[in-house]
């Protein structure tokens, strides 16, 4: 299995909502990652998470908080979100963060496209 | 000076020709390059790493780095209009084991028949 899921494909909430986006791969991967990615631009980095603890916080507002509750999954919690927070969210995984070296190549979700009315 | 610099595009290239992208980066510490491939509406698909300098090979894509000219490339051999697509180059960034990829803002290919 070398596929990383995410759940839902689709999202439309309005900015009273909360909801959440789950992320789940079963590579023995160790490092799960969250993006964002608005149309035309490349993906921005959001959270890392390395052995379940979150290492990296890109400064993120706080409407947005992430979640690892095992090695295989990934949750962003939603709340409060604005419409310029629609966008395509990405998450990714790799078997490690190691700065050089192989198995730190990152693999994608197909995404989950946000709306926020 | 961006962190990771591309070439916006499109490039264009006629079927069966060669397609060159090149990708600069500004952190001398960088150890870990990739290249991924995205299609309109698609999620990024990972389909080139390199680590070392000189040229890695993988059926019709050969990557290039130059850690001296902090430089990495990537060539399409015999290109097909199934390549047309935003090619994103993606550098592990700093100096400790964080795993922050930083993409630079990708090269369009338009791959004519």
């Amino acid at each position: 299995d070398t596929e990383v899921t995410q759940t839902p494909k689709h999202l439309v909430m309005g900015m009273t909502n909360k909801k959440s986006l789950k992320c789940e791969q079963h590579m023995g991967h160790r490092a799960m990652y969250w993006y964002k990615q608005k149309a035309k631009k490349p993906p921005e980095l959001m959270f890392v998470y390395s052995y379940e603890k979150l290492s990296i916080n890109e400064s993120v507002p706080s409407r947005f908080s992430p979640e690892c509750p095992n090695s295989s999954l990934l949750n962003l919690h939603l709340h409060a979100l604005q419409p310029e927070d629609s966008a395509l969210y990405l998450c990714a995984s790799s078997q490690h963060t190691r700065l050089a070296g192989s198995y730190n190549e990152q693999f994608f979700g197909p995404g989950t496209r946000l709306t926020v009315l | 000076q961006k962190e990771v610099e591309q070439n916006s595009g499109p490039l264009s290239v006629p079927e069966g020709a060669i397609a060159s992208l090149n990708c600069t980066y500004s952190d001398r510490g960088s150890q870990s390059f990739f290249w991924y491939r995205q299609y309109s509406g698609k999620s990024p698909e990972l389909i080139m790493f390199i680590y070392s300098n000189g040229d890695k090979e993988d059926g019709r894509f050969t990557a290039q780095l130059n850690k001296a000219s902090q430089y990495v490339s990537l060539l399409i051999r015999d290109s097909q209009p199934s390549d047309s697509a935003t090619y994103l180059c993606a550098v592990i960034w700093g100096s400790s084991n964080t795993g922050k990829l930083i993409f630079g803002q990708g090269t369009t290919l338009q791959v004519k028949p």
